[in-house]
């Protein structure tokens, strides 16, 4: 089963503007991560946050943490055409495993 | 290698047939993760290793399916008998010491098609 859910599933937006995309999750995690899929690609890691953190910068992506709520948003700055992708949010469902959401679709018209 | 690579990128073959897919991890990580992932899905988790046991193989779906990792690096996961709903890509993972402290490092993927 999936741990967790980005919302929304597709993402369309103008080059400069900012994408902002939420995940849900169920269980109580100790981190909570996000990842990039290119078309046809594998998954490249993009950021872990953890959970006595609330909010993590990493270049133009910032991350929040809200485990009250079992929720993460993912804010990407001045998008680029580059930044077209899938985003998964994925946390340990278990001691070792990632459970990975099925993810949110962003594209970024020139 | 400096990343982890997969064998074959892609696989054609036919339903009923063996299939081997090979994962290289990153050199040192103790860690490897396969998944599956099906076209407008998120990688679903199919078997964790850590050294050379199967540490939890839950998320193979049968019995047709099994993965090695002999020696604590590369590993194969082997599909027996495929069938049409087999079609996917195989993501390899691999980790220092696991999802629960750090990132995992993904290969391109194997994508299988059977026909």
């Amino acid at each position: 089963s999936q741990q967790g859910e980005e919302d929304p599933q597709a993402l369309s937006i103008q080059e400069g503007e900012n994408a902002t995309m939420n995940c849900s999750y169920k269980t109580s995690i100790n981190n909570l991560q996000w990842y990039r899929q290119n078309s046809g690609r594998g998954l490249v890691h993009l950021i872990l946050i953890r959970s006595n953190e609330r909010e993590k910068h990493s270049g133009r992506l910032r991350v929040t943490l809200d485990t009250s709520k079992k929720s993460s948003s993912l804010l990407i700055t001045a998008s680029r055409a580059a930044d077209t992708a899938s985003y998964f949010c994925a946390s340990p469902g278990g001691d070792y495993k990632l459970s990975f959401g099925a993810g949110t679709t962003v594209t970024v018209r020139a | 290698g400096a990343g982890v690579s997969q064998t074959p990128s892609n696989k054609v073959t036919e339903k009923g047939k063996y299939v081997e897919l090979r994962c290289d991890p990153i050199s040192g990580h103790t860690a490897l993760y396969w998944y599956r992932q099906s076209l407008g899905q998120g990688p679903e988790f199919l078997i964790y290793f850590q050294g050379t046991g199967a540490a939890d193989d839950s998320g193979l779906p049968n019995d047709r399916f099994f993965a090695v990792r002999p020696e604590g690096s590369v590993s194969t996961l082997k599909i027996q008998r495929t069938e049409r709903g087999d079609s996917a890509v195989y993501l390899c993972a691999s980790s220092l010491s696991g999802a629960n402290t750090g990132e995992l490092f993904f290969g391109e993927g194997s994508r299988l098609t059977v026909l």
